[in-house]
């Protein structure tokens, strides 16, 4: 199957500062990408979609200026956490769709912010 | 109003038990993807199946197997003769036609968790 990569893997960062968390597909080129979120023992939820070179369309209730997203390529979004909080710690997993619309999954990042 | 339902939080087996998990799931689409989820310790997120809303062919895969029932609007899963390995999250999924398979709505998982 395809691959999709995700960098980091984990990252801790300070109160305040802003995270780049990136999205690649390997291995094909996809126009849309998707932004999950899970906190600890939780489901995954839906942030946003991201289409290559439009913006990106958030779920309802998910801060758009807080969560910058970037689709510049068809192999790259950025997902760019701004002003991380403690309550922003979660693990990040993205997804990537093929042109048969089947959707392959990052090996997420866990970002922890003190 | 689109949403799935794993009632199972957690189950515990002991190894070579069958265990079956329940997925229950609501759509007004007629066209829909199901999916089925395996996320272990590590947290990456394995692809188990992938079933279109008008094939309810059961399916067998080793020792998975899963059961789809649009009359009860169920989507099972079953592992046979269950190993230490299987021991993770599963995480059952509806994609629906409207929304041009963009979305995945995800259940809240089952823990399994399978002894020796």
């Amino acid at each position: 199957g395809a691959v999709v990569s995700q960098h980091p893997s984990w990252v801790i960062c300070k109160s305040g500062t802003s995270v780049k968390i990136e999205c690649r597909s390997l291995d094909f080129q996809a126009t849309t990408m998707f932004w999950y979120r899970q906190f600890p023992k939780q489901s995954l939820m839906l942030m946003a979609t991201s289409n290559e070179g439009s913006k990106a369309t958030y779920e309802q209730g998910v801060e758009k200026d807080k969560f910058l997203i970037n689709h510049a390529s068809l192999t790259l979004s950025t997902l760019t956490v701004t002003s991380a909080h403690p309550e922003d710690s979660s693990f990040y997993i993205c997804s990537a769709r093929d042109r048969n619309n089947e959707q392959f999954f990052g090996p997420g990042t866990r970002l922890t912010v003190l | 109003a689109q949403k799935v339902t794993q009632a199972q939080t957690e189950i515990s087996v002991v190894e070579k038990e069958d265990v079956t998990l329940d997925c229950v799931y609501e759509t007004r689409d007629t066209t829909y993807y199901l999916f089925w989820y395996k996320q272990p310790p590590s947290g990456e997120l394995v692809f188990l199946i992938r079933r279109n809303s008008f094939d309810e062919q059961n399916e067998i895969s080793g020792r998975y197997s899963w059961n789809f029932q649009k009359s009860t609007s169920s989507f099972n899963f079953t592992i046979t003769a269950s190993q230490v390995v299987d021991s993770a999250v599963y995480f059952c999924a509806l994609s629906p036609g409207s929304s041009g398979y963009n979305k995945l709505i995800f259940g809240a998982g089952t823990r399994l968790a399978v002894h020796p």
